[in-house]
């Protein structure tokens, strides 16, 4: 079956606009998960989703970041006022259930950001 | 919050032997440990993973090993073959990784 999509593959920008970075996550996934993935450097937290509502986001780095899921499946990573220093790889990741030990987290290829 | 150290962060090995990369964690709560590979161009992939309960747990070539007293767990993979090149991470919960370690397997 599809796996976890991310629109667009590459973004390039420049500085000071605004960017939104798309996830389509596997179909009847409850949780989805955004993070931030800095070239040679594993993957950092910025927020998990269970259903429409953040369940966590306490890896949002500072507020010119915003994601959503109005609807509990297609999530949407905003950032507002683009820095040089936001550049990394965006990966999005959902499982069944979020909740529990070793729920299987399956990830998305990426949204590659470069701000100019 | 928790913190995971991963060495090391470059591993070259000859085809048929065997790969070992070493994570610490510093949460003693965390209970879950799973591995991912990731190849170029695409994000991570579960590989194996381990619950706090077991100390091994075995996967055909891949076996994973867990030290809660020292908080530390390990990636074993035996018989290596070049197809096993790509860079691995370890994480503790669901969202802390390491920063990886780039395996190359030289034929």
């Amino acid at each position: 079956g599809a796996g976890v999509s991310q629109t667009p593959s590459n973004k390039v920008t420049e500085k000071g606009k605004y960017v939104e970075l798309r996830c389509d996550p596997i179909s009847g996934h409850t949780a989805l998960y955004w993070y931030r993935q800095s070239l040679g450097q594993g993957p950092e937290f910025l927020i998990y989703f269970q259903g429409t509502g953040a369940a966590d986001d306490s890896g949002l780095p500072n507020d010119r970041f915003f994601a959503v899921r109005p609807e509990g499946s297609v999530s949407t990573l905003k950032i507002q006022r683009t820095e040089r220093g936001d550049s990394a790889v965006y990966l999005c990741a959902s499982s069944l259930t979020g909740w529990g030990v070793g729920d299987t987290q399956y990830f998305g290829p990426g949204t590659r950001l470069t701000v100019l | 919050g928790e913190n995971v150290e991963q060495h090391p962060s470059t591993l070259s090995v000859q085809e048929g032997d065997s790969a070992v990369i070493k994570c610490t964690y510093s949460d003693s709560a965390s209970n879950y440990f799973p591995w991912y590979k990731q190849e170029l161009g695409k994000g991570p992939q579960l590989i194996i993973d381990i619950r706090s309960n077991v100390g091994e747990k075995k996967d055909q070539r891949i076996a994973v090993t867990l030290n809660k007293t020292a908080k530390h767990f390990s990636l074993h993979i035996t018989e290596t073959q070049p197809e096993d090149s790509a860079v691995y991470f370890c994480a503790a919960g669901k969202s802390t990784f390491g920063d990886g370690t780039t395996l190359t397997v030289k034929p």
